[in-house]
């Protein structure tokens, strides 16, 4: 069975650029997460779909950020235009429930602002 | 808030030297606690957990016991080999941040010489 996967895996871009990330969840896990680790940093939660359906976006930093889930299948995570601070490395997860069901995550997207 | 705090790296250790990372966290209400590891090149995947205090976590010769009194999940293992040389990520979910949601500390790189 195939796992999470995210494509890129690296992206340098321009500051004022715009940059997609996308992520492939488990088939048939609802539950899709996005998190971010800054360099050196923790890794932060962003936000939650169940199906295509945003549950939770209360960790996205500011509306340069977009993340979208059609069809409750792939999701992608848009940033525009970057600024260097969004440099980091992006890694999306995904479940079947949620409570203590343990979330898989992916190899993560290596951003880098430049 | 709910957070974890883990030792700053890297952590160099000689095959089969004794490790512990440290890990110690704040929470309301009664977390479950986690360890997860990234391989270089890989995403991260769930090494082990413990949902009740006094539960032990463990696998692939790792072990984490699950302390209230002290606040911690300290990991440990008898003896490292190289192959064990990665990132390792404490973690939290708890009822009061979102039980879908993890907490994670900084990382605590190590590296096993041969």
């Amino acid at each position: 069975e195939a796992g999470v996967t995210q494509f890129p895996s690296h992206s340098v871009i321009e500051k004022g650029q715009t940059v997609t990330l996308r992520c492939d969840p488990i088939s048939g896990h609802d539950n899709l997460y996005w998190y971010r680790r800054v360099m050196g940093k923790e890794i932060k939660f962003l936000l939650h779909f169940v199906k295509e359906s945003k549950q939770d976006e209360s960790g996205m930093p500011n509306n340069r950020f977009l993340a979208e889930r059609t069809g409750g299948t792939y999701s992608t995570l848009k940033v525009q235009p970057a600024e260097l601070e969004d440099s980091g490395v992006y890694f999306c997860a995904s479940s079947q429930g949620t409570d203590n069901t343990e979330a898989f995550f992916g190899q993560g997207t290596r951003l880098t602002v430049v | 808030g709910n957070s974890v705090t883990q030792m700053e790296g890297p952590v160099t250790l000689s095959e089969e030297a004794f490790l512990t990372i440290n890990c110690t966290y704040t929470a309301t209400g009664y977390p479950s606690l986690f360890w997860y590891v990234q391989y270089p090149g890989e995403g991260l995947q769930l090494l082990l957990k413990a949902t009740k205090a006094d539960d032990k976590g463990s696998n692939k010769g790792f072990e984490a016991t699950y302390r209230k009194e002290t606040t911690s999940f300290h990991l440990e293992k008898g003896s490292v080999q190289v192959s064990d040389s990665a990132v390792y990520f404490c973690a939290l979910k708890s009822p009061t941040s979102g039980t879908y949601k993890y907490i994670f500390g900084t990382g605590t790189r190590l590296k096993v010489l041969a």
